[in-house]
C-alpha cells in the first residue's frame, strides 16, 4: 500500500530564514508527487507537483522541491520564509497506472514563521 | 471562476443522528473526490466520482456512508447513523478531464463533530 511520511509534524522558523519540510514516499513504481498548503479556514492549495522530467520543481510563492528517486524523497524548500508562509503543508502522491485520481497524503507539517 | 464550495462549514450532531454534507465542484469538472481528516491523522481518500458514476469507492469506511452525485454536478455525502469516530474534517475536491494528474482543487472542508 502506498504511504507518505512527513518527518516533522511542526517546524518553527524565524522570518527570512531558510526552511526544508521533509517528505518520503513509498511507491516503487512510477509516481506523481505534490505539495499542498492549507492556510487557516481555507481549502488546500497546490504549491507544486512533480510528474516527470527535471527533478527540481519550482512552485508558487518561492517554494521548490527536489524529487530524489534513490532516497524516495520529495523535500520542500524555501530560501527565505515570510510570516505569511505560516500554514500547514501536505505532501501527497498518486501512483501511476491504475490508482486513478486518488491522492495519498502525509500527516501534514505545521510551519510557523516567527518575527 | 468560483472555487469548490462545501456546505455546511461546521456541523455538530449527536451520535445516532444523520448528517448530509454537500459539495459543489468547479463548473465543468467531471472528477469529484471526497477525503476525510480525522484529528491528528492524515487526510484519507473516501471516494471518486467521474460525472455521476462512482469510479473508486475503496476508501469509504462502512455502509453508514452514502455518497451521491446527482446529474454529475453537486455531490452529497450522508452519514447515517453518525458515530463518534466519524468526527473530522471532510474535504471535497474536483478536477477536470480524464487524466489522473490534473490538479485537484479543494474546498474549505466541513468540520463534523459527533457528540
Amino acid at each position: 500500500a502506498q504511504s507518505v511520511t512527513q518527518l516533522d509534524s511542526q517546524v518553527p522558523v524565524f522570518e527570512e530564514a531558510p526552511v526544508e519540510l521533509r517528505c518520503n514516499y513509498s511507491s516503487s513504481v512510477s509516481v506523481y508527487l505534490f505539495w499542498y498548503v492549507q492556510y487557516p479556514n481555507q481549502g488546500l492549495q497546490l504549491l507544486l507537483k512533480y510528474l516527470s522530467g527535471s527533478t527540481l520543481v519550482k512552485g508558487i510563492n518561492g517554494f521548490e522541491a527536489e524529487f530524489n528517486k534513490s532516497q524516495t524523497s520529495f523535500h520542500l524548500r524555501k530560501p527565505s520564509v515570510h510570516i505569511s508562509d505560516t500554514a500547514e503543508y501536505f505532501c501527497a502522491e498518486k501512483a501511476g497506472g491504475t490508482s486513478y485520481g486518488k491522492l495519498t497524503f502525509g500527516q501534514g507539517t505545521i510551519l510557523t514563521v516567527h518575527p | 471562476e468560483a472555487g469548490v464550495t462545501q456546505f455546511p462549514s461546521h456541523s455538530v450532531i449527536e451520535k445516532g443522528q444523520t448528517v448530509t454534507l454537500r459539495c459543489d465542484p468547479i463548473s465543468g469538472h467531471d472528477n469529484l473526490y471526497w477525503y476525510r481528516r480525522v484529528m491528528g491523522k492524515e487526510i484519507k481518500f473516501l471516494l471518486h466520482f467521474v460525472k455521476e458514476s462512482k469510479q473508486d469507492e475503496s476508501g469509504m469506511p462502512n455502509n453508514r456512508f452514502l455518497a451521491e452525485r446527482t446529474g454529475g454536478t453537486y455531490s452529497t455525502l450522508k452519514v447515517q447513523p453518525a458515530e463518534l469516530e466519524d468526527s473530522g474534517v471532510y474535504f471535497c475536491a474536483s478536477s477536470r478531464g480524464t487524466s489522473g494528474v490534473n490538479e485537484q482543487f479543494f474546498g474549505p472542508g466541513t468540520r463534523l463533530t459527533v457528540l
